[in-house]
């Protein structure tokens, strides 16, 4: 079965500081992964995925993520955070391209310091 | 309107009424889902909708009961809910085969207290 470990429950940074939130997957196949933000009291929302090719991606609001196989990881960063960052962030793995399935982390909550 | 709606956005519930939620999508979709979103758990899928038929039912008790009338609707209809039910019941959607993009379109969810 799929799973995804997010190791940090909360981090906080300073508004200019670069970030970077860590996920690791358990998948026996080729992954379908996903980084999703959810701002206080809002749904869910895509900033990147990736399915195959280039292991570097970029996504919205200025996010990338790379894979990782070797280390079965797809750790997103940004260079240079701003105070509306400040979210709750999802990472999750899918068996295929069928989104509704996907396993998702316990989420990483981000604080952004002025 | 646009996206992925949810309504009521707050409710608040005894033990014994019967509410529903409902979700509306405005992006063409044809797969459903609702997900379950308590606070210190990661989010857990509790129905797939695939062109109406449910696809997928994650072992959820049956005082949970969904229903998907069109492509773009869908209902979750609660009765004789517990206190521990209480959470943020989102509502997502996406392509579908054979045109799956992979991605999830969520609602602002609707933030469900039983009393």
């Amino acid at each position: 079965a799929q799973s995804v470990t997010q190791p940090d429950i909360h981090i906080t940074v300073s508004e200019g500081a670069s970030l970077e939130l860590r996920c690791n997957y358990s998948y026996g196949a080729t992954p379908y992964l996903f980084w999703y933000v959810q701002s206080p009291g809002q749904g869910l929302q895509l900033l990147l995925k990736y399915f195959s090719g280039d292991t570097l991606v970029q996504g919205i609001k200025g996010f990338e993520a790379e894979f990782k196989r070797s280390q079965s990881s797809f750790n997103l960063r940004k260079p240079s955070v701003h105070w509306s960052d400040a979210a709750e962030y999802f990472c999750a793995v899918g068996r295929d391209s069928n989104a509704g399935k996907s396993t998702f982390g316990d989420g990483t909550t981000l604080t952004v310091k002025p | 309107e646009t996206g992925v709606t949810q309504t009521p956005r707050h409710l608040v519930m005894g033990m014994t009424n019967k509410k529903s939620l409902k979700c509306e999508q405005h992006l063409g979709h044809n797969a459903m889902y609702w997900y379950k979103q308590s606070a210190k758990k990661p989010l857990e899928l509790m129905f797939v909708y695939n062109f109406k038929e449910q696809t997928e039912n994650n072992s959820v008790p049956s005082r949970f009961s969904p229903e998907c009338p069109n492509s773009s609707h869908l209902f979750l209809h609660l009765h004789t809910l517990q206190p521990e039910d209480s959470a943020l019941y989102l509502c997502a959607s996406s392509q579908g085969a054979p045109r799956n993009t992979g991605e999830l379109f969520f609602g602002e969810g609707s933030r469900l207290t039983v009393l």
